[in-house]
C-alpha cells in the first residue's frame, strides 16, 4: 500500500520561502507523477505542480514564478519550495500521486498546515 | 473563484439518489474525458472516487457513478448512506499548460 507523508515547518514568515518534503513509502517514486496540491482554510483545492520521475516538471501558471518541485529518488522523496510567501499562501498542503498526468490523484498524504505569519 | 462551478450544497435522504454537477468550459471538462471526483470528510485528505470520467478505483462502491454532457460533468450517488455525508470536489484536466483545475466543492448532507 502506497503511503505519502508531508513534513516541514508549520509556520513561515512573510516574504520567506516555504519548504515541504513528501516521503513515499510502500512503492517506488521512480514512476508516475508526483504532485503538490493545497487547500486554503475553508476553501477549495488548488493544484500547485508536479514532477515526473524523469525530472520533468509542470507548474500552475498562477504560481509558476514562485514554485520549484524537485525529486530525490535515493530517498524516495519529492519536495516543494514556494518563495516570497504571503498570508494568501496559508493553507493545508498535500502531496499526491497522479497515475498518468490527467488529474487523477489516487494517493494523498494526510496534509500539513502551513501558516504564513510574522 | 474556482475554475469549475459546483453547487454549494446538495442533500438527500438515506436510500435516495443525488447528483452533483460540475460545469466548466471546452478548455477543460468539455474538451477531455479526464474528469475525477474526490470525497473529503472533515479534517481528512481527499479520496479519489471517480477517475477518467466514469471509472471507479478498487474499493469504491458502485453506488458512485460519473458522467458528462457537454461542458458539465456529474457525480451520481445512489442508495445514499450516512457515511456519504462529506464534501465532494470535481477536477478536470485542462491541457498541458494549466493541467488540472478543481471545482469549489459541494457539501452533501444526508438528512
Amino acid at each position: 500500500q502506497v503511503q505519502l507523508q508531508e513534513s516541514g515547518p508549520g509556520l513561515v514568515k512573510p516574504s520567506e520561502t516555504l519548504s515541504l518534503t513528501c516521503t513515499v513509502s510502500g512503492g517506488s517514486i521512480s514512476t508516475y507523477y508526483w504532485n503538490w496540491i493545497r487547500q486554503s482554510p475553508g476553501k477549495g483545492l488548488e493544484w500547485i505542480g508536479y514532477i515526473y520521475y524523469s525530472g520533468s516538471t509542470n507548474y500552475s501558471p498562477s504560481l509558476k514564478s514562485r514554485v520549484t518541485v524537485s525529486l530525490d529518488t535515493s530517498k524516495n522523496q519529492f519536495s516543494l519550495k514556494l518563495s516570497s510567501v504571503t498570508a494568501a499562501d496559508t493553507a493545508v498542503y498535500y502531496c499526491a500521486r497522479d497515475l498518468a498526468a490527467a488529474g487523477s490523484f489516487d494517493y494523498w498524504g494526510q496534509g500539513t498546515l502551513v501558516t504564513v505569519s510574522s | 473563484q474556482s475554475a469549475l462551478t459546483q453547487p454549494r450544497s446538495v442533500s438527500g435522504s438515506p436510500g435516495q439518489s443525488v447528483t452533483i454537477s460540475c460545469t466548466g468550459t471546452r478548455s477543460d471538462v468539455g474538451g477531455y474525458d479526464y474528469v475525477s471526483w474526490y470525497q473529503q470528510h472533515p479534517g481528512r485528505a481527499p479520496k479519489l472516487m471517480i477517475y477518467d470520467l466514469r471509472n471507479r478505483p478498487s474499493g469504491v462502491p458502485d453506488r458512485f457513478s460519473g458522467s458528462k454532457s457537454g461542458n458539465t460533468a456529474s457525480l451520481t450517488i445512489s442508495g445514499l448512506q450516512a457515511e456519504d455525508e462529506a464534501d465532494y470536489y470535481c477536477c478536470s484536466y485542462a491541457g498541458s499548460y494549466t493541467f488540472a483545475v478543481f471545482g469549489g466543492g459541494t457539501k452533501l448532507t444526508v438528512l
